[in-house]
């Protein structure tokens, strides 16, 4: 069975610092992950997506992730918040070989950002 | 371009009464989906379809009915609501089904409250 576990449920950064969301994930399989982001009262949103290519994945918005196999994460990372990257985000784990019918959502992080 | 649409965007229903969230796509997706996000437990998918007149079973199907008579809209239907069912709701849809090869675009939510 394939879990995933975001580590923090509120991150709060001030604008122009790093931000770190945090996720560890559990998979049987070779996993596919996923960052989506979600902006109030809005859907879903696919920031990036590791799919056993490059181990570093860029995304929209300046936002990256790192998978490592060993330590089983899958952290984002963005060099300098912007008020805008303000919303919560959810690390999303699938086997490979599986459609999107068994996505595993974490429960996400809300990330705060301050002037 | 609209991508996926969700109506309505609130409603609030005694317990025992029915009612039908439509959701409309119009980027000619095969695949559709309907999920409920809880506070604290991510989202979980309540059923899919992957084609026109097909529907399946997710992992949270008890007290729902789906419907995909035309491509471009899934309904999903409470026939007699439950406190338990106050949640947003979400629809979502994909070109493929491969969660590796594919993207989800997600409305922008459904609020039903159960009194």
């Amino acid at each position: 069975a394939q879990s995933v576990t975001q580590l923090d449920s509120h991150v709060s950064v001030s604008e122009g610092t790093p931000v770190l969301l945090r996720c560890n994930y559990s998979s049987s399989y070779s996993p596919s992950l996923f960052w989506y982001v979600q902006h109030p009262n809005k859907g879903l949103q696919l920031l990036l997506k590791y799919t056993s290519a490059a181990t570093l994945v860029k995304g929209i918005n300046g936002f990256e992730a790192e998978f490592k196999k060993s330590e089983t994460s899958f952290h984002l990372t963005k060099p300098s918040a912007h008020m805008s990257d303000a919303a919560e985000y959810f690390c999303v784990v699938s086997d490979q070989s599986t459609g999107f019918q068994k996505l595993v959502f974490g429960t996400g992080t809300r990330l705060l950002v301050s002037p | 371009n609209a991508g996926v649409t969700q109506t309505p965007k609130f409603r609030v229903l005694k317990t025992g009464q029915s009612m039908t969230l439509l959701c409309a796509q119009d980027m000619n997706h095969e695949y559709m989906y309907w999920y409920r996000q809880d506070p604290g437990m991510g989202l979980r998918l309540i059923h899919y379809s992957v084609g026109e007149g097909t529907t399946a079973k997710g992992e949270v199907p008890d007290g729902y009915n789906v419907s995909r008579l035309k491509k471009q809209n899934f309904l999903l239907g409470l026939e007699s609501a439950a406190p338990s069912q106050t949640s947003v709701y979400f629809c979502a849809s994909s070109y493929t089904s491969g969660a590796n090869t594919g993207e989800l675009f997600f409305g922008e939510g459904s609020r039903l409250t159960v009194l």
